[in-house]
């Protein structure tokens, strides 16, 4: 059964860069699209982005400037960098296995809080 | 890049028949037959319940099922039962590449 795993900071300062990653187990993370997506409080939910397994990326347009995804294949787990934050930017962040080109999350971690203090 | 439209709340008694609508544009539900449908329960994350507008992984109950007509998609949840209560949200692939969801709808089992 594949696995999602959060992890990074839960609190980071206004202009700075929030940084998270997704540690992927109980399959491989060869092959596959992986988003991040994410959630402020009592809204709903928004795309931030995706990279393929080899590296290749999209961007959700509004969020384009600021966001920057890797991969790290030996480690079976995948990054995102969000930088210039601001309390907008408060929200649960879900990273997510697309099985196929057209579609997110087969699979999903179980989210993380991050809040953008000023 | 605009979300999605779907209604606010949708409610139906047990056993009933309900259908959410999602409605985009040209550039999302109205070319690509790429919508998928999400379940979230309260403090949970998403579940996949539709893809590829009418497929469903699985182990999702046959009472779901996904539709689309020009640039509006629906599911539909047949025989409500009382663990369907729930967000949903459609998502759809669109144009350059991204993804754009809907609103969200919340689903009361009356």
């Amino acid at each position: 059964q594949v696995q999602l795993q959060e992890s990074g900071p839960g609190l980071v300062k206004s202009s700075e860069t929030l940084s998270l990653t997704c540690i992927v187990s109980g399959g491989s993370i060869s092959s596959y699209y992986w988003s991040w997506i994410r959630q402020p409080a009592g809204k709903g939910l928004e795309w931030i982005g995706r990279i393929y397994s080899t590296g290749s990326t999209n961007y959700n347009p509004s969020l384009k400037s600021r966001v920057t995804m890797s991969v790290d294949t030996s480690k079976n787990q995948f990054s995102m960098k969000l930088s210039s934050v601001t309390a907008a930017d408060t929200a649960v962040y879900y990273c997510a296995r697309g099985r196929g080109p057209g579609t997110i999350g087969d699979y999903w971690g179980q989210g993380t809080l991050v809040t953008v203090s000023s | 890049q605009s979300a999605l439209t779907q209604p606010a709340s949708v409610s139906g008694s047990p056993g009933q028949s309900i259908t959410i609508s999602c409605t985009g544009t040209s550039s999302d539900v109205g070319t690509y037959n790429l919508v998928s449908w999400y379940q979230q329960h309260p403090g949970k994350a998403p579940k996949l319940m539709i893809y590829e507008g009418s497929k469903r992984p699985s182990g999702v109950s046959t009472r779901f099922s996904g539709s689309k007509s020009g640039n509006t998609a629906s599911l539909t949840i047949s025989g409500l039962q009382a663990e369907d209560e729930a967000d949903y949200y459609c998502c759809s692939y669109a144009d350059s590449f991204t993804f754009v969801f809907g609103g969200g709808t919340k689903l009361t089992v009356l």
